[in-house]
């Protein structure tokens, strides 16, 4: 079995709705993130949160909110989905090596705004 | 502000014509940098964490070193199926967030 999901792996959905994106970990990592993926722009950072009571914008955070319901599962809302929030997204988490955080990544989830 | 640029963009090889891809930073305290494989429609795997210059890291064809200003991910002797994009990030002392470059997307042909 995978040791970070996504759910859904695929969604399309139209302007307006409100829609959730969950992730769920096997790892036992206290840190998790949230990522989206755009052809040229590379990986930018959503929200991260480093324990369950933590939780922080990343670079984009702007028309999303999360929601860190035990150590293993972090969700990503879009409160009122637009067109240019089609993108791949990824959770992913992250365990301490030495300095640093090694991050691992889950499969993505492909959404599509209408 | 905390950049990584990564060259060529895209990147065509013969199969077993070894190359370098690079990848140049700028950050405030370099805390590591990493290289992930990512294959379409797949989330990026982990391949190598460098901490600091002079360090090098190997596994099976491909060999990361790392500089005070660049990395270079070399891949001796390529395979098809080492292609992918190939993803470099950062980790700054100050704050916990990640910086990534846009990639290298590597094809090697048989």
């Amino acid at each position: 079995d995978a040791d970070v999901t996504q759910t859904p792996r695929n969604r399309i959905t139209k302007t307006g709705k409100r829609i959730m994106l969950e992730c769920s970990q096997t790892k036992g990592h206290d840190r998790m993130y949230w990522y989206r993926q755009d052809p040229g722009l590379g990986l930018r950072l959503i929200y991260y949160s480093f324990d369950v009571k933590d939780i922080n914008k990343g670079e984009i955070s702007d028309g999303y909110s999360v929601s860190r319901q035990a150590q293993a599962k972090f969700s990503l809302s879009l409160e009122s989905a637009i067109p240019n929030q089609t993108a791949l997204y990824f959770c992913a988490t992250a365990a301490r090596d030495r300095d640093t955080d090694t991050q691992y990544f889950g499969p993505g989830t492909r959404l599509t705004v209408l | 502000e905390d950049q990584v640029t990564q060259s060529p963009e895209a990147l065509r090889l013969q199969e077993g014509e070894s190359s370098s891809l690079n990848c140049s930073y700028t950050v405030s305290g370099l805390r590591g940098l990493f290289w992930y494989r990512q294959d379409p429609g797949k989330g990026p795997e982990f391949l190598f964490t460098l901490y600091s210059a002079g360090e090098e890291k190997e596994k099976e064809r491909l060999k990361a070193t790392l500089t005070k200003k660049e990395s270079f991910l070399h891949i001796t002797a390529p395979k098809p199926e080492d292609s992918a994009t190939y993803l470099c990030a950062v980790q700054a002392w100050t704050g916990n967030q990640f910086y990534f470059g846009t990639g290298t997307s590597l094809t090697v042909i048989p």
